[in-house]
């Protein structure tokens, strides 16, 4: 089953961009990669999902690399609302389920 | 994208007693699941739930301390029996509404004393 890897933490200024990486270097060729974030022990929040190309949304954009071993999570413009543990996922190939990682703890600063 | 509701939303038990939790989802959905998250700790699938069948579990949890029913497609109910200290995590349910994405509910807070 493919895993992901992310760094534990991040900082990002308010207003800037917040980049938050992701390796899954066993990804299959048919699996996507999912990001959700969780907001103080909330239920995670879907953000945004790719499989090939790079994607956009109102909330983010997912850059996938050619090579589909990694992909990186772009919040244009992080608010402070925006703090929160970010997941990047694959999900089990055949399958419906999530395989959770670590997450990256991401703060927004004032 | 489905709304999900789960009750109760926090508990407070004592040890050796047994808690069920509830989902409800506003739409009929095919894929229903339940994970744990422990303090500090990310999402662990328990369980998917399936409707008209025996719950499929995975690799560290049984059917005898965590029981799950799925009565129809809207509703499941997760239980956590015999509770120790252990137990104490935030339960969760999620639905999958189509081939893709999976929505999360709020999740209830569980604290075994």
């Amino acid at each position: 089953d493919a895993k992901t890897t992310q760094p534990p933490s991040m900082d990002c200024a308010e207003g800037r961009a917040a980049n938050l990486p992701c390796n899954h270097s066993t990804i299959s060729g048919n699996e996507y990669v999912y990001w959700y974030r969780q907001i103080h022990s909330q239920g995670p929040q879907y953000i945004i999902h790719g499989l090939k190309n790079n994607e956009t949304n109102e909330m983010a954009s997912l850059i996938i690399t050619e090579d589909r071993k990694s992909s990186t999570l772009i919040l244009p413009h992080a608010t402070l609302r925006d703090t929160a543990v970010y997941y990047c996922i694959v999900r089990v190939t055949g399958t419906y389920k999530y395989i959770f990682g670590t997450g990256t703890r991401l703060k927004v600063l004032a | 994208s489905a709304v999900i509701s789960q009750k109760p939303s926090r508990d407070i038990c004592q040890r050796g007693t047994s808690l069920t939790i509830q989902c409800q989802v506003d739409s009929q959905v095919t894929m229903m699941f339940w994970y744990r998250q422990q303090p500090g700790q990310s999402l662990t699938l328990i369980a998917t739930a399936n409707q008209g069948s025996e719950a499929t579990y995975e690799s560290g949890f049984v059917i005898d301390k965590f029981p799950i029913s799925r009565p129809n497609l809207t509703f499941s109910t997760l239980t956590v029996s015999n509770m120790s200290p252990e137990d104490s995590s935030i339960y969760l349910c999620s639905v999958g509404t189509g081939p893709d994405t999976q929505y999360f509910g709020p999740g209830t807070r569980l604290t075994v004393l």
